[in-house]
């Protein structure tokens, strides 16, 4: 298996526009996560998915952040408009919910800088 | 830009020693905890777990150390190898109900670093 797939690796843009990250998880995993990383606030959960289903979106800093799941093998987090303080390294990861342990595969992460 | 953070606590080691990285948790009804190893540019990867009714648990080259009585964790490498230069990151997890899924609180991490 390829693991959790992120695409692009790195972004690049201006401070107002719309930023889409996309994530393929590892075939066969029901619940999807979708992460911020900064130095200073570390890892941050932004929003999970279990079936497809939105279940907790806490985590998201604003109204400018939504993310959508329309099938098994794919999600994306948008950000509209962008802020340079969106600035962050953004991790998709996947786990098979196995009710006694649970294990998370992070993809390699989107880098974004918002100018 | 993005505003300058807090650094890391850091470990600086040499090639062959034993390391030792703790972690204090926060949540005394936390009960499966995991032990992550991020390399540069790369997204954290899973080592090693240990569920609260242990409090040792042992992989390759790697030990985790539960004491659930001052809530503190720490992970052991043997035997360190420039390969395991990292930041690594406790976990915590509280067992989900029925449909629920585990939803790890992360730690700050600690940044490994192994001269040769």
């Amino acid at each position: 298996d390829a693991g959790v797939i992120q695409s692009p690796r790195h972004e690049v843009t201006e401070m107002g526009q719309e930023v889409t990250l996309r994530c393929k998880p590892i075939s066969g995993h029901n619940s999807l996560f979708w992460y911020r990383q900064t130095m200073m606030r570390g890892l941050e959960l932004l929003i999970y998915f279990n079936n497809n289903v939105p279940i907790d979106d806490s985590g998201m800093p604003e109204d400018r952040f939504s993310a959508k799941m329309p099938n098994a093998s794919f999600s994306t987090l948008k950000i509209q408009p962008s802020e340079p303080r969106d600035s962050a390294v953004y991790f998709c990861a996947s786990s098979l919910q196995r009710g006694s342990t649970d294990t998370q595969y992070f993809g390699p992460g989107t880098r974004l800088t918002v100018l | 830009g993005e505003s300058v953070g807090l650094h890391l606590p850091t470990l600086s080691v040499q090639e062959g020693d034993n390391s030792i990285i703790n972690c204090a948790y926060s949540n005394s009804a936390s009960d499966y905890f995991i032990w992550y190893k991020q390399e540069s540019g790369k997204g954290p990867q899973f080592i090693i777990d240990i569920r609260s009714n242990m409090d040792k648990r042992q992989g390759q080259r790697v030990t985790v150390l539960l004491n659930k009585t001052v809530k503190h964790l720490s992970l052991q490498i043997a035997a360190t190898q420039p390969g395991d230069s990292a930041v690594y990151f406790c976990a915590e997890n509280i067992t989900p109900g029925t449909g629920g899924s585990y939803i790890p609180t992360f730690g700050r991490g600690t940044s490994l670093i192994v001269h040769p």
